[in-house]
C-alpha cells in the first residue's frame, strides 16, 4: 500500500515567521512531488513540484526533496496570514499515473 | 491554456435520488481524468480515473459509476444516493503519458449534500 504521511495540524505560526511543511512517502520509486494549497470549501490548487533531490524556489515557497530518506518538504517564508490553508502532499511516478496524496497539514499564520 | 469546468458547484439531494456530475476540460487532447471525493476534514478519495473515451477504472467499489463518452467529457453518476455519498466532488486533468508529470489540474468542486 503506497502511502503519503503529513502532520495534520494545525500548525500555527506568527504572521513574518517561516512554516515548514513536511512530507513521507512510502513508494522509494516515487519520481514527481507535488504541493498542493486548499481554502476552505475551494478545490486544491497547485502552487510547486519538484522531481530532483535538493531545494527548488519560487517566490517565499521552497519544496526540498530527499529521495533516501523519503522526504518532501515546503518552506513558507514571511508567512502571510492570507497562506492559512490545508497543504496537501502529492507522489506520484515519473510518467502519467495516479496521484497518491497525503491528508493534508492546517496552516494557521495569526498577525 | 486549458480549463476545467465542473458543475453544478453545489447540490442538495434525497436518499435514493439519482445524481449526474459533469467535468469537461479545454485546451488540451486526450487527457487523463479523475474524480475524487473529499468528505468533511478528510483527505482525498480517488473514485474513478480515466486515460481515454470509455476506459475507466474504479478505486473503490460503491454505488457510483463514471463515464466518459467524448475525450474531454467526464461524468460521475449513481442510480441510488446514500447519505453516505455526501462530500464534496472534485473532477481533475493531467496530461497524458509520454511526458513529465506535471500534476494534476482540479476543477471548482461540487458539494454534495444527501439528505
Amino acid at each position: 500500500q503506497k502511502e503519503v504521511e503529513q502532520n495534520s495540524g494545525p500548525l500555527s505560526v506568527p504572521e513574518g515567521a517561516i512554516a515548514s511543511l513536511n512530507c513521507t512517502y512510502s513508494d522509494r520509486g516515487s519520481q514527481s512531488f507535488f504541493w498542493y494549497r486548499q481554502y476552505s470549501g475551494k478545490s486544491p490548487e497547485l502552487i510547486m513540484f519538484i522531481y530532483s533531490n535538493g531545494d527548488k524556489e519560487d517566490g517565499r515557497f521552497t519544496a526540498q526533496l530527499n529521495k533516501a530518506s523519503q522526504y518532501v518538504s515546503l518552506l513558507i517564508r514571511d508567512s502571510q496570514p492570507s497562506d492559512s490553508a490545508t497543504y496537501l502532499c502529492a507522489v506520484g511516478p515519473g510518467g502519467y499515473n495516479k496521484l497518491i496524496f497525503g491528508a493534508g497539514t492546517r496552516l494557521a499564520v495569526h498577525p | 491554456s486549458q480549463t476545467i469546468h465542473q458543475w453544478p458547484a453545489t447540490l442538495v439531494q434525497p436518499v435514493g435520488s439519482p445524481l449526474s456530475l459533469e467535468c469537461t476540460v479545454e485546451g488540451t487532447s486526450n487527457p487523463n481524468l479523475y474524480w475524487y471525493r473529499q468528505a468533511a476534514g478528510r483527505g482525498l478519495q480517488l473514485l474513478f480515473y480515466s486515460v481515454g473515451i470509455g476506459q475507466i477504472s474504479s478505486e473503490v467499489p460503491q454505488n457510483l459509476s463514471a463515464s466518459r463518452p467524448q475525450d474531454r467529457q467526464f461524468i460521475l453518476s449513481s442510480k441510488k444516493l446514500l447519505l453516505s455519498d455526501s462530500g464534496f466532488y472534485l473532477c481533475a486533468w493531467s496530461r497524458d503519458r509520454g511526458g513529465p508529470n506535471y500534476g494534476y489540474t482540479f476543477g471548482s468542486g461540487t458539494r454534495l449534500t444527501v439528505v
